[in-house]
C-alpha cells in the first residue's frame, strides 16, 4: 500500500498556529471528503481529532480545524500549547488499495 | 467509560501463531464494527482488518489475507484476531479500534495496543 505524504516534522512557538499537510492523488485525498486526522503522544493509542475532513468530535479542542484542497489534507493547530506536542497522523480512503490508508507521521514540536 | 483492552501479544518464531483478543467496556459493543489496525516504527499505521456487528462482513488488508482471521463474541463483548504463518514483517502494536462513523474510516476509541514480535 501507498502511504499519504506528510512532513517529517513541524514546530511552533506557544500561542502560533502550524498546519500539516498531507498529500495524497486523486485516488485518496482528492477523490474523497474521508480524511481522519489522530494525534499520538508517546506510548499511548492514537486519538482522533478530526473525520470527514473538518467535523471534531465532541471533546475536541476548536484550535484544530481541517481542510482539503484538491489532493492535499490539511490539519491547523491554532494558539499552540505544550500539550499538543506530539505526532498526528491523517487517513484517508483509497481506491486503489479499496479500504484505509494512513499517512507517514508528523512530529510536532512546541519551542 | 468507553474502553477497549489488548492482551495476547508476545514474541513468536517465523511460521508460528498467536491469537489477539481486545475486551470493550463502557458501550453496546454488538451495535458497533470493529477494527485491528498495527503500527510499526518502520511502516507507520498500517489497517489490518475490520468485521461489522454481526460478524457477517469482514475485509483484510492485501498483506494479512489468507493468514489473518478476525472474528468477535457479542456475548463477550470481545474482538478476537488469530495470525497464522507469521512472519517478520507481521512485528508492530496491534490497536484495536472501534468505528467512529461507519464509512469514513474514523476510529475512535484505540486500545492501549498488544506488542506482537516475530523472530527466531
Amino acid at each position: 500500500q501507498s502511504a499519504l505524504t506528510q512532513p517529517a516534522s513541524v514546530s511552533g512557538s506557544p500561542g502560533q498556529s502550524i498546519t500539516i499537510s498531507c498529500t495524497g492523488t486523486s485516488s485518496d485525498v482528492g477523490g474523497y471528503n474521508y480524511v481522519s486526522w489522530y494525534q499520538q503522544h508517546p506510548g499511548k493509542a492514537p486519538k482522533l481529532m478530526i473525520y470527514d475532513v473538518s467535523t471534531r468530535p465532541s471533546g475536541i479542542s476548536n484550535r484544530f480545524s481541517g481542510s482539503k484542497s484538491v489532493n492535499t489534507a490539511s490539519l491547523t493547530i491554532s494558539g499552540l500549547q505544550a500539550e499538543d506536542e506530539a505526532d498526528y497522523y491523517c487517513s484517508s480512503y483509497s481506491s486503489r488499495s479499496t479500504h484505509y490508508i494512513f499517512g507517514t507521521g508528523t512530529t510536532v514540536t512546541v519551542l | 467509560q468507553v474502553q477497549l483492552v489488548e492482551s495476547g501479544g508476545g514474541l513468536v518464531k517465523p511460521g508460528g501463531s498467536l491469537r489477539l483478543s481486545c475486551a470493550a467496556s463502557g458501550f453496546t459493543f454488538s451495535d458497533y464494527y470493529m477494527n485491528w489496525i498495527r503500527q510499526t516504527p518502520g511502516k507507520g499505521l498500517e489497517w489490518v482488518a475490520y468485521i461489522n456487528s454481526n460478524g457477517g462482513t469482514i475485509y483484510y488488508a492485501d498483506s494479512v489475507k489468507g493468514r489473518f482471521t478476525i472474528s468477535r463474541d457479542n456475548a463477550k463483548n470481545s474482538l478476537y484476531l488469530q495470525m497464522t504463518s507469521l512472519r517478520a514483517e507481521d512485528t508492530a502494536v496491534y490497536y484495536c479500534a472501534r468505528d467512529w462513523r461507519y464509512g469514513s474510516g474514523s476510529y475512535s476509541p484505540w486500545g492501549q495496543g498488544t506488542l506482537v514480535t516475530v523472530s527466531s
